[in-house]
């Protein structure tokens, strides 16, 4: 079975600075995705950033990217210049091809003024 | 952007009531999923659902559950006999076919469901 593991249950960061969420998983497969959703206070669950296993390249999404290292099994999200909204829950998750997500157990960002 | 709509929003039921929350996948999408989030605690997988059967559940969805697609836009989660531990969000989500959407499950607003 897949585990996604989040060490950080919290974290806080200022307005424009940057910030760094961890993420690590566990499986055998070799050709999978692994995704970052945002659940701010209203719930809904809001897609980041996505990452399929087999590019080389890092994921990139405006101020929103990532740090995959697939031999370390590892799946970062770095947000630049930090904004009043981001505050927000992250949620890692993995998926193998076709089958349903796995999520971790979520990191709980706070952006200060 | 098209997205994934859920209804209601929020219900209160009575225990031993049924429950039946409704989605309207993505239109182009095929394949539908069920999520539950406890307050405080992860989102958990429950049920998918393709080409008119479930493809994949897990050990939440037991009896208690089922998933419908009665037409061709709604995708629907009834609970039989509700009990207090299934308050929770419930999320639908859908997915498109082949590799082009990345694998990618876009998530619908939530349906609250609280059991008194």
């Amino acid at each position: 079975a897949q585990t996604v593991t989040q060490s950080q249950p919290e974290m806080s960061v200022q307005e424009a600075e940057t910030v760094t969420l961890s993420c690590t998983y566990d499986t055998s497969e070799s050709n999978y995705y692994l995704f970052w959703y945002k659940q701010p206070p209203s719930r809904q669950m809001i897609l980041v950033i996505r990452q399929e296993a087999y590019k080389q390249q890092n994921a990139t999404e405006n101020r929103f990217s990532v740090n995959f290292q697939k031999a370390a099994k590892s799946f970062s999200l770095k947000i630049s210049d930090s904004q009043l909204g981001d505050t927000a829950m992250y949620f890692c998750a993995f998926s193998n091809s076709g089958y349903a997500l796995n999520f971790g157990k979520g990191t709980s960002l706070l952006v200060t003024p | 952007e098209p997205e994934v709509t859920q209804t209601p929003s929020h219900q209160v039921t009575q225990m031993g009531q049924e429950v039946i929350l409704r989605c309207v996948p993505i239109s182009n999408h095929l394949y539908f999923y069920w999520y539950r989030q406890i307050l405080g605690q992860k989102v958990e997988f429950l049920v998918s659902f393709y080409n008119n059967e479930i493809s994949e559940k897990s050990e939440i969805f037991d009896d208690q559950f089922s998933v419908e697609r009665p037409d061709g836009s709604n995708f629907t989660l009834k609970i039989r006999s509700t009990k207090l531990e299934d308050s929770a969000m419930y999320f639908c989500a859908s997915r498109a076919n082949g590799s082009r959407s990345g694998n990618t499950i876009y998530f619908g607003e939530g349906s609250w469901l609280t059991v008194v």
